[in-house]
């Protein structure tokens, strides 16, 4: 399978923890996206990667939340004392120049 | 700023065509999107629209723009119970990094 995948795909915390979640894009796409995405809306963009360099961010993306593509291939996404508004699907999607986002299939995130 | 909406909920027969609708705000927009998405699921791309384009068909689905309206379509012919998912439109502008999509609508056909 080649297309982007994500890891955990359930991730369920206590309400002050840290959580990681990551995201592999498909392999030829330098370019990779993350979006939040809660009950009965659509996705809500984070946040924008070109190669290793984080082009934009939301200003939905508090100081809690960190993203980080190190080697511009796979990316992180964390989130620190997490609070129970957290709750929603992370989702992440990754495109080269020519072609259009594909989406992973999300790590669903539920805070206690 | 940019939004995107759509109708929450459409419910056809099984065979019917579904048209599901979308409007958009931004002017610039380049590039017009539908996805559908699954329980439980990422979305899939469906299909996409220039935005110098009025048409676009591809098998079962087809596509109208009203660039003057900013009012996008998709028809589903033959609709399906497979077809039952919520369908995302979204909206980007060349340039630009952000996609905005909308609310989406939940399609349930009926067998």
């Amino acid at each position: 399978d080649t297309g982007v995948s994500q890891n955990p795909r359930h991730k369920i915390t206590k309400r002050g923890q840290n959580v990681t979640f990551r995201c592999d894009p498909i392999s030829e796409h330098n370019r990779l996206y993350w979006y939040r995405q809660t009950l009965g809306q659509g996705p809500e963009f984070l946040t924008y990667f070109q190669n290793e360099a984080q082009l934009e961010k939301s200003r939905l993306l508090s100081d809690r939340f960190s993203a980080e593509r190190p080697k511009g291939s796979f990316s992180t996404l964390e989130i620190q004392r997490t609070e129970q508004g957290d709750s929603a699907m992370y989702l992440c999607a990754s495109r080269s120049l020519a072609e259009t986002q594909y989406f992973g299939p999300g790590t669903r995130l539920l805070v206690l | 700023g940019e939004d995107v909406e759509q109708s929450l909920f459409l419910s056809v027969r099984e065979g019917d065509s579904s048209v599901i609708n979308c409007t958009y705000t931004d002017s610039s927009s380049t590039y017009l999107y539908w996805y559908k998405q699954e329980p439980g699921a990422g979305l899939q791309l469906l299909t996409y629209i220039f935005s110098n384009m009025d048409m676009k068909q591809d098998q079962r689905l087809t596509v109208l723009l009203n660039k003057k309206d900013k009012h996008l379509s998709l028809r589903i012919a033959d609709t399906q119970t497979g077809d039952s998912a919520i369908y995302f439109c979204a909206e980007s502008t060349s340039g630009t990094y952000k996609y905005i999509f909308g609310t989406g609508t939940r399609l349930k056909v009926l067998a």
